[in-house]
Protein backbone atom coordinates (compact mmCIF):
# COMPACT_ATOMS: atom_id res chain seq x y z
CA UNK A 1 0.00 0.00 0.00
CA UNK A 2 1.40 3.52 -0.54
CA UNK A 3 0.23 6.99 1.05
CA UNK A 4 1.64 10.28 1.11
CA UNK A 5 1.44 13.06 4.20
CA UNK A 6 1.40 16.69 3.55
CA UNK A 7 2.05 17.75 7.00
CA UNK A 8 0.86 21.07 7.07
CA UNK A 9 -2.46 22.15 5.59
CA UNK A 10 -1.28 25.95 5.22
CA UNK A 11 2.11 27.28 5.36
CA UNK A 12 2.51 31.31 5.21
CA UNK A 13 5.52 33.17 4.59
CA UNK A 14 6.67 37.00 3.79
CA UNK A 15 7.38 37.92 0.47
CA UNK A 16 10.86 37.28 0.21
CA UNK A 17 11.77 34.74 2.33
CA UNK A 18 12.39 31.19 2.03
CA UNK A 19 9.53 28.70 1.29
CA UNK A 20 9.36 24.78 2.38
CA UNK A 21 6.28 22.42 2.20
CA UNK A 22 6.88 19.20 3.86
CA UNK A 23 5.89 15.90 2.25
CA UNK A 24 6.86 12.25 3.81
CA UNK A 25 5.50 9.14 1.75
CA UNK A 26 5.00 5.39 1.97
CA UNK A 27 5.31 2.61 -0.65
CA UNK A 28 6.51 -0.60 -0.39
CA UNK A 29 8.71 -0.35 -3.46
CA UNK A 30 10.43 2.77 -5.16
CA UNK A 31 7.78 5.37 -6.47
CA UNK A 32 7.73 8.35 -8.47
CA UNK A 33 7.33 11.18 -6.56
CA UNK A 34 5.63 14.47 -7.75
CA UNK A 35 4.57 17.99 -6.37
CA UNK A 36 1.54 19.92 -8.58
CA UNK A 37 0.10 23.59 -7.94
CA UNK A 38 -3.44 24.51 -8.04
CA UNK A 39 -4.19 28.32 -8.57
CA UNK A 40 -7.35 29.36 -7.43
CA UNK A 41 -10.49 27.92 -9.87
CA UNK A 42 -7.54 26.35 -11.71
CA UNK A 43 -6.51 22.75 -13.21
CA UNK A 44 -3.41 21.42 -11.22
CA UNK A 45 -0.01 22.09 -13.06
CA UNK A 46 2.80 19.74 -12.67
CA UNK A 47 6.03 21.51 -10.87
CA UNK A 48 8.23 19.07 -10.70
CA UNK A 49 9.26 15.01 -10.66
CA UNK A 50 11.39 12.46 -9.13
CA UNK A 51 11.58 9.25 -11.22
CA UNK A 52 15.01 7.82 -9.48
CA UNK A 53 17.13 9.32 -11.32
CA UNK A 54 19.09 12.70 -9.72
CA UNK A 55 17.11 13.17 -5.93
CA UNK A 56 17.48 16.95 -6.11
CA UNK A 57 15.00 17.74 -8.39
CA UNK A 58 14.53 21.21 -10.02
CA UNK A 59 10.97 22.37 -11.33
CA UNK A 60 9.61 25.42 -12.97
CA UNK A 61 9.34 28.93 -11.25
CA UNK A 62 12.58 28.47 -8.73
CA UNK A 63 10.94 25.49 -6.87
CA UNK A 64 13.31 22.06 -6.35
CA UNK A 65 12.66 19.12 -4.15
CA UNK A 66 15.00 16.71 -2.83
CA UNK A 67 14.21 13.14 -2.63
CA UNK A 68 15.58 11.57 0.84
CA UNK A 69 14.60 7.89 0.77
CA UNK A 70 15.90 7.46 4.20
CA UNK A 71 13.51 9.90 5.83
CA UNK A 72 10.81 8.84 3.28
CA UNK A 73 10.59 12.68 2.51
CA UNK A 74 10.02 14.78 -0.71
CA UNK A 75 9.89 18.20 0.85
CA UNK A 76 9.31 21.36 -2.31
CA UNK A 77 11.69 24.48 -1.15
CA UNK A 78 12.14 27.63 -2.77
CA UNK A 79 14.72 30.55 -1.82
CA UNK A 80 12.51 33.45 -1.96
CA UNK A 81 9.07 33.57 -1.99
CA UNK A 82 6.98 36.03 -4.78
CA UNK A 83 3.26 36.61 -4.34
CA UNK A 84 2.13 35.17 -7.13
CA UNK A 85 3.24 31.68 -5.24
CA UNK A 86 0.03 31.67 -3.88
CA UNK A 87 -2.02 28.65 -4.71
CA UNK A 88 -2.66 25.04 -3.19
CA UNK A 89 0.16 22.22 -3.82
CA UNK A 90 -0.07 18.91 -3.93
CA UNK A 91 2.23 16.12 -3.26
CA UNK A 92 1.96 12.88 -5.10
CA UNK A 93 3.13 9.65 -5.44
CA UNK A 94 2.69 6.77 -7.83
CA UNK A 95 3.33 3.69 -8.37
CA UNK A 96 3.53 1.13 -11.74
CA UNK A 97 1.28 -1.67 -10.72
CA UNK A 98 0.95 -4.91 -12.54
CA UNK A 99 -2.04 -3.74 -14.20
CA UNK A 100 0.13 -1.76 -16.32
CA UNK A 101 -1.58 1.51 -14.73
CA UNK A 102 -0.43 4.23 -12.67
CA UNK A 103 -1.75 4.16 -9.14
CA UNK A 104 -1.48 7.53 -8.16
CA UNK A 105 -2.58 8.59 -4.48
CA UNK A 106 -2.38 12.58 -3.49
CA UNK A 107 -1.88 14.13 -0.54
CA UNK A 108 -4.68 16.91 0.86
CA UNK A 109 -2.91 19.70 -0.26
CA UNK A 110 -0.65 22.72 1.63
CA UNK A 111 -2.64 26.07 0.79
CA UNK A 112 1.14 28.65 0.14
CA UNK A 113 -0.36 32.63 1.66
CA UNK A 114 3.12 34.74 0.80
CA UNK A 115 2.75 38.21 2.71
CA UNK A 116 3.38 41.29 0.95
CA UNK B 1 -1.95 21.96 -28.62
CA UNK B 2 -5.28 21.85 -26.08
CA UNK B 3 -3.43 19.20 -24.05
CA UNK B 4 -6.93 18.25 -22.07
CA UNK B 5 -10.41 19.72 -22.32
CA UNK B 6 -13.24 19.72 -20.01
CA UNK B 7 -17.07 20.79 -20.89
CA UNK B 8 -18.76 22.36 -18.78
CA UNK B 9 -16.68 24.09 -16.88
CA UNK B 10 -19.39 24.56 -14.61
CA UNK B 11 -23.01 23.04 -14.01
CA UNK B 12 -25.68 23.35 -11.44
CA UNK B 13 -28.16 20.23 -11.16
CA UNK B 14 -31.51 19.05 -9.14
CA UNK B 15 -31.15 15.99 -7.27
CA UNK B 16 -32.22 12.97 -9.72
CA UNK B 17 -31.10 14.88 -12.84
CA UNK B 18 -28.08 13.42 -14.96
CA UNK B 19 -25.00 14.26 -16.78
CA UNK B 20 -22.39 13.89 -18.58
CA UNK B 21 -18.91 15.63 -18.13
CA UNK B 22 -17.06 15.65 -21.37
CA UNK B 23 -13.14 15.48 -21.87
CA UNK B 24 -10.82 15.08 -24.29
CA UNK B 25 -7.10 15.21 -25.14
CA UNK B 26 -4.75 15.67 -28.36
CA UNK B 27 -1.44 14.53 -26.78
CA UNK B 28 -1.72 11.12 -27.94
CA UNK B 29 -2.10 9.73 -24.40
CA UNK B 30 -3.15 5.73 -23.63
CA UNK B 31 -4.38 6.19 -20.28
CA UNK B 32 -7.21 8.58 -18.80
CA UNK B 33 -8.90 9.37 -15.61
CA UNK B 34 -11.45 11.09 -13.32
CA UNK B 35 -11.18 12.73 -10.25
CA UNK B 36 -13.22 14.77 -8.08
CA UNK B 37 -11.88 17.52 -5.50
CA UNK B 38 -13.44 18.20 -2.63
CA UNK B 39 -11.99 20.61 0.65
CA UNK B 40 -9.53 18.74 2.58
CA UNK B 41 -9.60 15.45 0.62
CA UNK B 42 -6.96 16.07 -2.01
CA UNK B 43 -8.28 14.27 -4.71
CA UNK B 44 -9.51 10.78 -5.55
CA UNK B 45 -9.78 8.47 -8.46
CA UNK B 46 -13.05 8.30 -9.65
CA UNK B 47 -12.45 6.14 -12.62
CA UNK B 48 -9.43 5.36 -15.32
CA UNK B 49 -8.98 3.83 -18.96
CA UNK B 50 -5.68 2.56 -19.02
CA UNK B 51 -6.04 2.41 -22.67
CA UNK B 52 -8.54 2.84 -25.45
CA UNK B 53 -11.04 -0.06 -25.01
CA UNK B 54 -10.86 -0.12 -21.33
CA UNK B 55 -12.07 1.07 -18.10
CA UNK B 56 -12.06 0.79 -14.48
CA UNK B 57 -13.03 1.34 -10.96
CA UNK B 58 -11.25 3.82 -8.73
CA UNK B 59 -11.26 4.64 -5.56
CA UNK B 60 -14.82 6.21 -5.26
CA UNK B 61 -17.18 5.03 -8.60
CA UNK B 62 -20.45 5.09 -6.58
CA UNK B 63 -23.06 6.96 -8.65
CA UNK B 64 -20.69 7.30 -11.44
CA UNK B 65 -20.29 5.47 -15.28
CA UNK B 66 -17.69 6.14 -17.93
CA UNK B 67 -17.39 5.61 -21.21
CA UNK B 68 -14.05 5.25 -23.30
CA UNK B 69 -14.83 6.58 -26.72
CA UNK B 70 -12.20 6.53 -28.53
CA UNK B 71 -8.14 7.37 -27.79
CA UNK B 72 -8.91 10.78 -27.13
CA UNK B 73 -12.58 10.92 -25.24
CA UNK B 74 -13.41 9.90 -21.88
CA UNK B 75 -16.88 10.93 -20.75
CA UNK B 76 -18.34 10.93 -16.95
CA UNK B 77 -21.75 10.55 -16.40
CA UNK B 78 -24.15 11.19 -13.15
CA UNK B 79 -27.08 8.97 -13.48
CA UNK B 80 -28.89 10.50 -10.79
CA UNK B 81 -27.34 13.36 -9.18
CA UNK B 82 -27.04 13.80 -5.44
CA UNK B 83 -26.24 16.85 -3.34
CA UNK B 84 -23.05 14.37 -2.15
CA UNK B 85 -21.44 14.60 -5.74
CA UNK B 86 -21.25 18.51 -5.03
CA UNK B 87 -17.26 19.26 -6.29
CA UNK B 88 -14.91 19.86 -8.95
CA UNK B 89 -14.17 17.49 -11.22
CA UNK B 90 -10.88 17.16 -12.83
CA UNK B 91 -10.14 14.54 -16.14
CA UNK B 92 -6.29 13.69 -16.92
CA UNK B 93 -4.76 12.26 -19.11
CA UNK B 94 -0.79 10.17 -19.14
CA UNK B 95 1.40 8.52 -20.97
CA UNK B 96 1.28 5.83 -18.95
CA UNK B 97 2.14 2.10 -19.65
CA UNK B 98 3.84 -1.11 -18.16
CA UNK B 99 6.69 -0.26 -16.31
CA UNK B 100 6.56 3.59 -17.46
CA UNK B 101 6.09 6.59 -14.90
CA UNK B 102 4.91 9.78 -16.39
CA UNK B 103 2.99 12.88 -15.27
CA UNK B 104 -0.90 13.13 -15.55
CA UNK B 105 -1.95 16.18 -17.38
CA UNK B 106 -5.14 18.03 -15.39
CA UNK B 107 -8.12 20.06 -18.01
CA UNK B 108 -9.45 22.73 -16.22
CA UNK B 109 -11.56 21.46 -14.56
CA UNK B 110 -15.62 21.06 -14.06
CA UNK B 111 -17.68 22.75 -10.83
CA UNK B 112 -20.40 21.31 -10.25
CA UNK B 113 -23.25 21.80 -7.83
CA UNK B 114 -26.28 19.48 -6.71
CA UNK B 115 -28.91 21.08 -5.20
Amino acid sequence: AQSVTQLDSHVSVSEGTPVLLRCNYSSSYSPSLFWYVQHPNKGLQLLLKYTSAATLVKGINGFEAEFKKSETSFHLTKPSAHMSDAAEYFCVVSLDNSGGYQKVTFGIGTKLQVIP
Amino acid sequence: NAGVTQTPKFQVLKTGQSMTLQCAQDMNHNSMYWYRQDPGMGLRLIYYSASEGTTDKGEVPNGYNVSRLNKREFSLRLESAAPSQTSVYFCASSEAGWGRRNEQFFGPGTRLTVL
